[in-house]
């Protein structure tokens, strides 16, 4: 199936530890997205990327730092994790410039609690 | 910058009947998207409806439609003959048509629709 895959889906770790979420599309978009859905249901933008090329980094800690190993691929890792990075943290896909669609395509999402 | 403003935080609808989610939006683009995303309990971001912000046309698909107010900066969804089904968050977003930084879908707050048999 043509998607956009996120691992894993729920993700519950101590204060202080690091973990990663990985994310992968085969729908041959250009651009890849890192979204946080915080507790009040609220989706902001925290990275892109661009043909591996980080474009946008939404004054995000530096405890976040994503990779994209290639343009199919944007991987999240996060250290020293927070009860505050607690979230349900998105990955999109997109064409880059002008197209007749102009929408994301979004992952089902990775719900992250930390205790 | 861009913001997206939902002005209605929960709606209420009956089975079979007609309701309207207002969504404005800020931007001096002239270029532009529009989306309505559905998000059900599933938590699965699901696209309903795009606008183009230079077709003066109003999308629609099946029993959604839109009403695009350029001008207004207004772009209301309404949804025809709600079903049990409909039943979800809502969110407008905003999409410049331009690249580079500006390629990020920005959203309101959402409004949480329920359908009531």
């Amino acid at each position: 199936d043509t998607a956009v895959s996120q691992t894993p889906k729920y993700l519950v770790t101590q204060m202080g530890n690091d973990k990663s979420i990985k994310c992968e599309q085969n729908l041959g978009h250009d651009t890849m997205y890192w979204y946080k859905q915080d507790s009040k249901k609220f989706l902001k933008i925290m990275f892109s990327y661009n043909n591996k090329e980080l474009i946008i980094n939404e004054t995000v800690p530096n405890r976040f730092s994503p990779k994209s190993p290639d343009k199919a691929h944007l991987n999240l890792h996060i250290n020293s994790l927070e009860l505050g990075d607690s979230a349900v943290y998105f990955c999109a896909s997109s064409r880059e410039y002008r197209d007749r669609e102009g929408g994301y395509t979004f992952g089902s999402g990775t719900r992250l609690t930390v205790v | 910058a861009q913001t997206v403003t939902q002005s209605q935080p929960e709606m209420s609808v009956q089975e079979a009947e007609t309701v309207t989610l207002s969504c404005t939006y800020d931007t001096s683009e002239s270029d532009y998207y529009l989306f309505w995303y559905k998000q059900p309990p599933s938590r699965q971001m699901i696209l309903v409806i795009r606008q183009e912000a230079y077709k003066q046309q109003n999308a629609t698909e099946n029993r959604f439609s839109v009403n695009f107010q350029k001008a207004a900066k207004s772009f209301s969804l309404k949804i025809s003959d709600s079903q049990l089904g409909d039943a979800a968050m809502y969110f407008c977003a905003y999409r410049s048509a331009y690249g580079g930084a500006t390629n990020k879908l920005i959203f309101g707050t959402g409004t949480l629709l329920a359908v009531q048999p």
